[in-house]
């Protein structure tokens, strides 16, 4: 089965630089999630799409942005990149029309900010 | 406001010995509730979920959970645990809009599970 599909596995980026990450979602999901989740800590919740349009907005710096595109895929847009973005970045995305919450992950973007 | 706590940070049991992870949820409605299984430098892997119905529900790979809404818990259980489990355990409560249109997962901590032989 399809799964959730990011890009690219692995950045490095130096202080002041711009990183962009992109997730394709599983096949006929309509909402997307971005998620950060730094050292030994849990998963915090940056951002989500429905159907294109921001749905929710979380613990995102003004540095980030992010948009979903009309093939549903996401990219994540992070600037002036300090140490503390340093992290693992997970998409998730999930069916509303299948009427759960189910959220399937991606295997993450590791972001080192050197 | 929505949270979850997981109050074990490290839990170490024997390979084949029974494992009981805890998890306390804050949440105005009925939660959906999840557990979410991830091995050092991996993505996060969906082990159950609870959103209604039959209060033990089971997952992959012999874990069950059991919703007890008196106490704000839904631990996590296995009989018999194998070296093979020792990874980072979060429990997740997703909230939903009933205007429409989405919903997010709150993550706790995290338990980091151990398995010595």
């Amino acid at each position: 089965a399809a799964g959730v599909i990011q890009s690219p596995r692995h950045l490095i980026k130096e202080k002041r630089e711009t990183a962009t990450l992109k997730c394709y979602p599983i096949p006929r999901h309509d909402t997307v999630y971005w998620y950060q989740q730094g050292p030994g800590q849990d998963p915090q919740f940056l951002i989500s799409f429905y159907e294109k349009m921001q749905s929710d907005k979380g613990s995102i710096p003004d540095r980030f942005s992010a948009q979903q595109f009309s093939d549903y895929h996401s990219e994540l847009n992070m600037s002036s990149l300090e140490l503390g973005d340093s992290a693992l970045y997970f998409c998730a995305s999930s069916s509303q029309q299948a009427g759960a919450n189910v959220l399937t992950f991606g295997a993450g973007s590791r972001l080192t900010v050197l | 406001a929505q949270s979850v706590t997981q109050p074990d940070i490290h839990i170490t049991v024997s390979e084949g010995a029974s494992l009981e992870l805890r998890c306390n949820y804050s949440y105005g409605a009925t939660p959906y509730l999840f557990w979410y299984v991830q091995s050092p430098g991996q993505g996060l892997q969906l082990l159950l979920k609870y959103f209604s119905g039959d209060t033990l529900v089971q997952g992959i790979k012999g874990f069950e959970a059991e919703f007890k809404r008196s106490q704000s818990s839904f631990n996590l259980r296995k009989p018999s645990v194998h070296w093979s489990d020792a990874a980072e355990y979060f429990c997740a409560v997703g909230t939903r809009r009933f205007s429409g249109g989405y919903n997010k997962l709150i993550f706790g901590a995290g338990t980091r599970l151990a398995v010595h032989p």
